[in-house]
């Protein structure tokens, strides 16, 4: 079955970086893009962007452009979002989901990582 | 404007029926998602493209589409549909988006 298995919970202080990974199995996984998308607490879902497993080709949010970095190891099945220059509003959980058909339908999401940004 | 618009909360009998809708530009020339999130667990996707289910998901589910408003239907609302659902489509640029979310109350 198709499964994507986050890393786990993080706690980073301002100013810092956080790579959280996500690693597919089930499936071919050059052949589905993988979304990020996280939910701050109590808030709804937010878009990060896309990677493109097989090129590796991104798109990122607007907001997130200069400091979200999506990469893969497709020898490994995994992506990966970095997130620099962490402030307390970056606080949220974080989803990777994979893309169905490339019409932006999630078909399946990890399970999430609590990234924690405080002093 | 790549931005859906969902009303914050809806409450519906048990075994009645309720619709949920999403409203967006991009929902003129891309199809809307819905997702059923339930609290400290991951999004699921519920209904996708012009009115389709994944596997396992009731049929009481269902999705429809006018101009730009996506809705999403429950027919017979159970006690476990009480969640928050979620749409969400992209827009010419390759952007996703997702519309604020709607909390369904099974009272």
């Amino acid at each position: 079955q198709v499964q994507l298995v986050q890393s786990g919970a993080e706690v980073k202080k301002p100013g810092a970086s956080v790579k959280v990974s996500c690693k597919a199995s089930g499936y071919t996984f050059t052949g589905y893009y993988i979304h990020w998308v996280r939910q701050a607490p109590g808030q709804g879902l937010e878009w990060m962007g896309r990677i493109n497993p097989n090129s590796g080709g991104t798109n990122y949010a607007q907001k997130f452009q200069g400091r979200v970095t999506m990469t893969r190891d497709a020898s490994i099945s995994t992506a990966y979002m970095d997130v620099s220059s962490l402030i307390s509003g970056d606080t949220a959980v974080y989803y990777c989901a994979r893309d169905r058909s490339g019409s932006y339908s999630f078909d399946s999401w990890g399970q999430g990582t609590l990234v924690t940004v405080s002093s | 404007s790549s931005e859906l618009t969902q009303g914050p909360t809806v409450s519906v009998a048990l075994g009645q029926t309720v619709r949920i809708t999403c409203q967006g530009d991009s929902l003129r020339t891309y199809y809307a998602s819905w997702y059923q999130q339930k609290p400290g667990q991951a999004p699921v996707l519920v209904i996708y493209g012009q009115n389709n289910r994944p596997s396992g998901i009731p049929d009481r589910f269902s999705g429809s589409s006018s101009g730009n408003t996506a809705s999403l239907t429950i027919t017979g609302a159970q006690a476990e549909d009480e969640a928050d659902y979620y749409c969400n489509s992209r827009d010419n640029r390759g952007n996703g988006v997702f519309g604020g979310g709607t909390k369904v109350t099974v009272l």
